[in-house]
């Protein structure tokens, strides 16, 4: 157990549908990262948030959203949602000291497998 | 941040060292060379990370040549159970968006 908590561990949903991807960071750490990984584009950064602010964007959709809540866990909301939408979601966390030592160890949960039919 | 240069796959007997290597001409002074590695559709798990000195703890030895062009990820006894994909990142010492490539599979065989 990494101490990251994403829920649920499976979803199956239709195409046109939304859905929102839950996660806890590891108590501590202030800093929540979303990844996307499907078969054929590997491991992609979609977003982070640092004490309940955005403070990266990768190539997140704009059918997409984020959020991190006051008490530091954060929701992906995924709407309008395609076949190849289907994806391994991961959620990592880090302390994300800013600058120097150890600025980019993150701590990734076990994912949320979507499954859009 | 530097790109880096991974070979596809490679293989090596169980309890022997496996040495993973990774080349990354490009970093620059201020860029840390991290190691990830991603077992079958389990989250990425941090392995170890250096800037130029070689690195050692629980999981791994991290190995970074003089001109700091290439590196090597040292599992000293490997098992079966680090049969993984292992990724290279060289990242600056700032918070960034790390960006995982296609890293390398090791097989680890009885």
């Amino acid at each position: 157990d990494s101490g990251v908590t994403q829920t649920p561990k499976h979803l199956i949903t239709a195409t046109g549908q939304r859905v929102t991807l839950r996660c806890s960071p590891r108590s501590g750490d202030l800093s929540v990262y979303w990844y996307q990984q499907s078969l054929d584009q590997g491991l992609q950064f979609l977003i982070q948030y640092y004490n309940g602010e955005e403070r990266a964007k990768g190539n997140i959709l704009e059918r997409f959203s984020a959020q991190q809540f006051p008490d530091l866990h954060s929701e992906l909301n995924l709407s309008s949602l395609e076949l190849g939408d289907s994806a391994l979601y991961f959620c990592a966390s880090s302390v994300a000291s800013w600058l120097g030592e150890g600025a980019n160890v993150l701590t990734f949960g076990a994912g949320s497998r979507l499954t859009v039919l | 941040d530097a790109k880096t240069t991974q070979p596809t796959s490679m293989d090596c007997a169980e309890g022997r060292a496996a040495n993973l290597p990774c080349n990354h001409s490009t970093i620059s002074g201020n860029e840390y060379v991290y190691w990830y590695r991603q077992i079958h559709s389990q989250g990425p798990q941090y392995i170890i990370h250096g800037l130029k000195n070689n690195e050692t703890n629980e999981m791994a030895s991290l190995i970074i040549t003089e001109d700091r062009k290439s590196s090597t990820l040292i599992l000293p006894h490997a098992t079966l159970r680090d049969t993984a994909v292992y990724y290279c990142i060289v990242v600056t010492g700032a918070n960034s968006k790390l960006t995982f490539g296609k890293g390398i599979t090791l097989s680890v065989r009885p």
